[in-house]
């Protein structure tokens, strides 16, 4: 079995302060990753993926994020936070042959 | 433009009736995903679909069906029978299903369908 945890449910940062956003997964084995972003009253956007290969993964909108396999994390970062960046961010895991499964997701609130 | 299209954007059902919800591709997708969405508990999988002709239930089908006819469409059924159907309901779409690098999935605008 697969799942993904996003501890922090909201965050808060200040318009240009660095951001980092929690993922935790559970399997067996390396599972693939990805992040999406979700404006109020849309579709999800995919930020970045991670299947194989090098452990920091570029996305679009100025994201990365970095995959540990010591921690089972898949933190989102982001050096300096726009206004525009306000949303809700879902982790997401697949494991296998398995369907995706998908965080509850974490609020960002940007203030200016 | 490839994308996903939803509609309508709002929907609304009153008791006992079933209503349908769209979904369309252009993307040449062969999988296609119906999710629903509540608050603080993330995306829900109802049905997918790998191939014209063939769906599989997700988590949460109770209550919903799908047809899948057409490569491009899969529309969404809510019937009578779904208790509780007050939801944000998204489409996805990706290019196979089974090995990640083929399931990654990109989303509609979404349908929210309320009860009057």
């Amino acid at each position: 079995a697969q799942s993904v945890t996003q501890p922090d449910i909201h965050i808060t940062v200040s318009e240009g302060a660095s951001l980092e956003l929690r993922c935790n997964y559970s399997y067996g084995a390396t599972p693939y990753l990805f992040w999406y972003v979700q404006s109020p009253g849309q579709g999800l956007q995919l930020l970045l993926k991670y299947f194989s290969g090098d452990t920091l993964v570029q996305g679009i909108k100025g994201f990365e994020a970095e995959f540990k396999r010591s921690q089972s994390s898949f933190n989102l970062r982001k050096p300096s936070v726009h206004w525009s960046d306000a949303a809700e961010y879902f982790c997401a895991v697949k494991g296998g042959y398995q369907k995706v499964t998908f965080g509850i997701g974490t609020k960002l609130q940007v203030i200016p | 433009d490839g994308g996903i299209t939803q509609s309508p954007k709002y929907l609304f059902r009153k008791e006992g009736q079933n209503v349908t919800l769209s979904c369309e591709q252009n993307l040449n997708h062969d999988a296609m995903y119906w999710y629903r969405q509540d608050p603080g508990q993330g995306l829900r999988l109802i049905y997918y679909s790998q191939i014209v002709n063939d769906f599989q239930k997700g988590d949460i089908a109770e209550g919903y069906s799908v047809s899948r006819e057409k490569k491009e469409s899969f529309p969404l059924t809510v019937t009578s029978a779904q208790k509780n159907p007050t939801a944000f309901y998204l489409c996805a779409s990706s290019i196979g299903a089974g090995l990640a690098v083929q399931e990654t999935q990109y989303f509609g605008p979404g349908t929210r369908l309320l009860v009057l």
